[in-house]
């Protein structure tokens, strides 16, 4: 078992772009969320899949961000438009559907800087 | 509105002795709470979980105890090494496999 891929893991861009990072969650787990973390402060829910269904958003979530797991496998958020405010660590995380506890495994994030 | 508190931004504690870190929620809802370790330029790492019908989970070093009246919950590290200084989490949620709320972290540091 693998555990919670992310790619890339660094990616500096400048204001404008667009951005589009990739989670490859644990093999059989069929929920995975994105949160976002910034400097000094705890992760913070974005959105989250049940297989390829995007079950919530967050008001987080504005309309230049968006989500994707088109066949219930990896998932892909995009981000058009990007701001100097977007820079934050962006973390993938997934968990298996057991019926019983539920833990959500996280991977190593994506540390966005906007120039 | 934070719903998760971690009130204490950092500890310091001999090696050997015990970690103790604090949790408060205010949503009456969270029915399950988590506490991660994170390193520097890491994903945040399982520790343990509770879940509201127990007021006690152990696992190895790690102890979490969960006061639901006082809307509480404290992590308890013993003994503390070197190894385990880093920032902890506390999230909860309204049941298992929903979104985590996590309070603003603690960062340990564990002397020699």
């Amino acid at each position: 078992d693998t555990g919670v891929s992310q790619d890339p893991r660094h990616k500096i861009t400048k204001r404008g772009q667009n951005v589009t990072f990739r989670c490859d969650p644990i093999s059989e787990h069929n929920r995975l969320y994105w949160y976002r973390q910034t400097l000094g402060q705890g992760p913070e829910f974005l959105t989250y899949f049940q297989n390829e269904a995007q079950l919530e958003k967050s008001r987080l979530l504005s309309d230049r961000f968006s989500a994707e797991r088109p066949k219930g496998s990896f998932s892909t958020l995009e981000i058009q438009r990007t701001e100097q405010g977007d820079s934050a660590m962006y973390l993938c995380a997934s968990s298996p559907r057991t019926g019983g506890v539920e833990t959500q495994y996280f991977g190593p994030g994506t540390r966005l800087l906007v120039l | 509105d934070q719903q998760v508190k971690q009130n204490s931004p950092s500890l310091s504690v001999q090696e050997g002795r015990i970690s103790i870190l604090n949790c408060d929620y205010t949503n009456s809802m969270f029915d399950y709470f988590l506490w991660y370790k994170k390193y520097p330029a890491e994903g945040p790492t399982f520790l343990i979980s509770i879940s509201s019908i127990k007021d006690k989970n152990e696992d190895g070093r790690f102890t979490v105890f969960l006061n639901k009246s006082a809307k509480h919950l404290s992590l308890h590290i013993v003994p503390s090494q070197p190894g385990d200084s880093a920032v902890y989490f506390c999230a909860a949620s309204p049941w298992t496999g929903n979104k985590l709320t996590f309070g603003g972290g603690t960062r340990v540091l564990v002397k020699p």
